[in-house]
């Protein structure tokens, strides 16, 4: 079993539709919970990053930890063409950073 | 955010060559850098962790005689893929940690496309 899972999908949604990008996680040190966005080719961008439980609010973006049942969140209101990438979580404990397998989302017009 | 500047962004090389690659933080000192291999529709694998100043760590599996890894700075460190065959092609991605708040996040640069023919 992966320290972190993803549904790689493809996940398509229509523009404007709010999307739940998730992830599960087995090691109960993690500590540090990161969204990344993977554009075609590109390195990641770091989207949000977040410590503890609870929600955290960027824009159109919103991140959730629930360590009591190792889940994380990541969702994106109003979805716009823009949005199309790949959606990475990742996690740390200590000095070691674990990705999840990665999401890839398409927002059709 | 912090920039991570990678390069070259892509690059073709003939077999048995090598190729140097760098990562650079442009406005912050990198305690650490991370160097990763990304193959098609996959994540990120971790390769190495490197601290300026001392020997690169790897992960299990990746040659540390192919993969040289200098962190000469705390603003530079390089990635040699020494005598290179076509399964080295992939692209491979840097990350350099800051401290935020106590915390530290890691910031990626562009990739590097590397194609060995």
């Amino acid at each position: 079993q992966k320290e972190v899972e993803q549904d790689p999908g493809p996940l398509s949604v229509p523009e404007g539709a709010i999307v739940s990008l998730n992830c599960t996680y087995s090691n109960s040190a993690f500590q540090y919970f990161m969204w990344y966005r993977q554009y075609s080719r590109k390195g990641p961008e770091l989207l949000m990053y977040t410590y503890s439980s609870g929600n955290k609010e960027d824009g159109r973006f919103t991140a959730q930890v629930d360590k009591s049942s190792k889940y994380i969140s990541l969702f994106i209101r109003d979805s716009q063409p823009s949005d199309s990438a790949t959606y990475l979580c990742a996690m740390r404990a200590g000095n070691m950073l674990t990705f999840g397998g990665g999401t890839r989302l398409m927002v059709k017009p | 955010g912090a920039v991570v500047s990678q390069h070259p962004s892509w690059v073709i090389c003939k077999s048995g060559t090598s190729v140097k690659i760098e990562c650079r933080s442009l406005d912050f000192q990198a305690t650490t850098m991370f160097w990763y291999r990304q193959f098609p529709k996959q994540s990120l694998m971790l390769m190495a962790t490197s601290n300026e100043g001392s020997k690169a760590t790897y992960e299990q599996g990746v040659e540390k005689d192919k993969f040289l890894i200098n962190h000469a700075s705390l603003t530079l460190s390089t990635l040699t893929v020494t005598s290179a065959h076509p399964e080295d092609s992939s692209f491979y991605i840097c990350s350099a940690r800051t401290r935020e708040g106590g915390s530290t996040e890691a910031f990626f640069g562009q990739g590097t496309r590397l194609t060995v023919v």
